[in-house]
């Protein structure tokens, strides 16, 4: 059962491009949407967040676009630095308060 | 920046013995979460916890599972009787009041437990 799916499991950018990272999901409950960047032997770091009410959400070099009708969200970064990489999860979340994580996408920018 | 830690980073069990998770959330927190990532799979939620209750939990989360919070800042997550697919990492998080959208959820660096 993926509720929430990332079908790009790597993705590689050139220093100070843009880098977009994609995000599905089929529950239409949903109340808002997260995104977590996880260094490996760290715990998820929060990033950004976005209500099921907005269309776009703005904080610094990245910009989270929410899609309601295509039940689709993407994750921008620009312009992306060789400190972003990391792996991306998408996550979304209800009233219950508990996070659904998709599988996460490995982004590497190269200098 | 106040973070939410957890205790031991790496617990290495017998199969079929008892192990507690511990993790101290962010102070002024009010909601708490455990989940677990089994390796190469998703971060997948177990529990949450307020006002001293589950709020809600999931299908993993069975009669094997139990969790505390013995004295106001620790809070534990407890296998009775571990097997072989607990093997994980497992994750604690809190968020502070609010509405659960604008309050998002603060995760610790883990615990991988290992059980033989």
């Amino acid at each position: 059962d993926q509720q929430v799916k990332q079908n790009s499991p790597s993705l590689s950018v050139q220093e100070g491009r843009i880098s977009i990272l994609n995000c599905d999901y089929t529950n239409s409950m949903f109340d808002y949407f997260l995104w977590y960047k996880k260094y490996p032997a760290e715990g998820p770091t929060f990033l950004i967040s976005i209500s099921s009410i907005k269309d776009k959400n703005e904080d610094g070099r990245f910009t989270v676009f929410l899609n309601k009708s295509a039940k689709h969200l993407s994750l921008h970064i620009v312009p992306s630095q060789p400190g972003d990489s990391a792996v991306y999860f998408c996550a979304a979340g209800g009233s219950q308060g508990n996070l659904i994580f998709g599988k996460g996408t490995k982004l590497s920018v190269k200098p | 920046e106040p973070e939410v830690t957890q205790t031991p980073s790496h617990q290495v069990t017998q199969m079929g013995q008892e192990v507690i998770l511990r993790c101290v959330p962010i102070s002024n927190h009010l909601y708490f979460y455990w989940y677990r990532q089994i390796l190469g799979q998703k971060v997948e939620f177990l529990v949450s916890f307020y006002n001293n209750e589950i709020s809600e939990k999931s299908e993993i989360f069975d009669d094997q599972f139990s969790v505390e919070r013995p004295d106001g800042s620790n809070f534990t997550l407890k296998i009775r009787s571990t097997k072989l697919e607990d093997s994980a990492m497992y994750f604690c998080a809190s968020s502070p009041p609010g509405p659960r959208g604008n309050q998002p959820q603060h995760f610790g660096d883990g615990t991988r437990l290992s059980i033989l």
